[in-house]
């Protein structure tokens, strides 16, 4: 079975400063896909990122930015600068290959304050 | 916007009752996924549709089913609701084939469900 743990229920942080959201997965399996999705207050559940187990290379978008490591079973995610508008809840999930079923992490709602 | 439109954004209706939730996927999507999330139990996968068929069936109760139409939009069938039905209903799709690959899945806005 698969598992992913978010381990920081809430965050807050002042404008500007850098954040990273923690994701920690589990699975027997040699292939499997990780995701990140946004839920704004208006909640709406918004794709981020995709990251296969083959891949381990870091991805940047803009301020956005994931670090991938197998090695210890994490798929983290950091705001650089952070503004109002990043302000929702974050969730991290997981599925193999063969499987069409996201499993998600409770979600950490992340809070930006001016 | 994703391209996933779901019909209605919200719901009220007592307990015992019957509702019908609609997901249109996106233009060229194949297949359409149903999630719950609730508070106490967060975002769970009920049932995935492929082209029309079932194809994998997650934590959905028996008082639930679902349907794709030819048209490929959905249907989310929830019966003798429950207090503990309320919760936000989401509606994702992807590509989808006939084989074994992990497509993104786009949602949608969700149907938010209050049972009184």
């Amino acid at each position: 079975a698969q598992k992913v743990t978010q381990a920081q229920t809430e965050i807050s942080v002042v404008e500007k400063e850098d954040v990273t959201l923690d994701c920690v997965y589990e699975t027997r399996d040699t292939t499997y896909y990780l995701f990140w999705y946004k839920q704004p207050p208006s909640g709406e559940l918004v794709f981020l990122i995709r990251r296969n187990s083959f891949d381990e290379q870091n991805e940047i978008s803009g301020r956005y930015s994931w670090n991938f490591q197998k090695s210890t079973s994490s798929f983290n995610f950091t705001i650089t600068a952070s503004q109002v508008v990043d302000s929702a809840v974050y969730f991290c999930a997981l599925t193999v290959w063969g499987a069409q079923k996201l499993v998600f992490g409770q979600g950490t709602r992340l809070t930006i304050n001016p | 916007d994703s391209g996933v439109t779901q019909t209605p954004k919200h719901l009220i209706t007592a307990t015992g009752q019957r509702v019908t939730l609609r997901c249109s996927p996106r233009s060229g999507d194949l297949s359409v996924y149903w999630y719950q999330q609730s508070l106490d139990q967060g975002l769970q996968f009920l049932i995935q549709y492929y082209n029309g068929e079932e194809r994998a069936k997650g934590n959905i109760l028996e008082r639930f089913s679902a349907q794709q139409f030819p048209d490929l939009h959905s249907e989310l069938n929830l019966s003798s609701l429950e207090l503990g039905d309320s919760a936000l209903y989401f509606c994702a799709s992807s590509v989808g084939t006939s084989g074994g690959r992990t497509d993104t899945q786009y949602f949608g806005p969700g149907t938010r469900l209050t049972v009184l």
